[in-house]
């Protein structure tokens, strides 16, 4: 079984701050893990995912995220965040292998402030 | 990229009747689609996944008589909400993945939020 943790349900940064979403997971295979980003009424866009390889991820609009298997997590960072960022946020996790389900965590909403 | 799209983006309907929402990949033949559904504030739970040409796998306490999932083609799903009640509204999401995708990346469609009178 697979399970994704986020800490914080919502974080609130100001305009230019560095940004820290937190996710921890659980997997007892080697995981596949995703951030993705939902703003209000739409979907959800993929922000980044790491599969296997380069433990640190670069994503869209500047993100990035860095899976440490030692610690079971996979945090995601932004340096300076902007208003536009302002938005739900998902870690998800899924197994290998090709079209798995994805578990997702319970969302962060991340709010900028000027 | 791969887009999916949803139809409609919004319905209301009254209590006891039946609603249709389809999932279309536009540019990609999707062998598997998911559906989800999100309850305001809250994460998406997958309901069920559907796989071309074979009946769906429901999760565990989803209904599948309440929840009809039909993917006849490979770039169409459908998901029939049957006898509708107030408590089944929500914003359903489905997503599209092709098989030997090896960045086992799923394709998101904008969703559709359903209120039932």
């Amino acid at each position: 079984a697979q399970s994704v943790t986020q800490l914080g349900s919502h974080v609130s940064v100001s305009e230019g701050a560095l940004v820290l979403l937190r996710c921890n997971y659980s997997s007892s295979v080697p995981p596949y893990l995703f951030w993705y980003v939902q703003y209000p009424n739409q979907g959800l866009q993929l922000l980044l995912k790491y599969t296997t390889g380069a433990t640190l991820v670069k994503g869209i609009n500047g993100f990035e995220a860095e899976f440490k298997k030692s610690e079971t997590s996979f945090h995601l960072t932004k340096p300076s965040a902007h208003m536009s960022d302002a938005a739900e946020y998902f870690c998800a996790v899924s197994r290998t292998g090709t079209a798995s389900k994805l578990t997702f965590g319970t969302g962060t909403r991340l709010q900028v402030t000027l | 990229g791969a887009v999916v799209s949803q139809h409609p983006s919004w319905v209301i309907c009254k209590s006891g009747t039946s609603v249709k929402i389809e999932c279309r990949s536009l540019d990609f033949q999707a062998t598997t689609m998911f559906w989800y559904r999100q309850f305001p504030k809250q994460s998406l739970m997958l309901m069920a996944t559907s796989n071309e040409g074979s009946k769906a796998t429901y999760e565990q306490g989803v209904e599948k008589d309440k929840f009809l999932i039909n993917h006849a083609s490979l770039t169409l799903s459908t998901l029939t909400v049957t006898s509708a009640h107030p408590e089944d509204s929500s914003f359903y999401i489905c997503s599209a993945a092709t098989a030997g995708t090896m960045l086992n990346e799923q394709f998101f469609g904008p969703g559709t939020r359903l209120t039932v009178l």
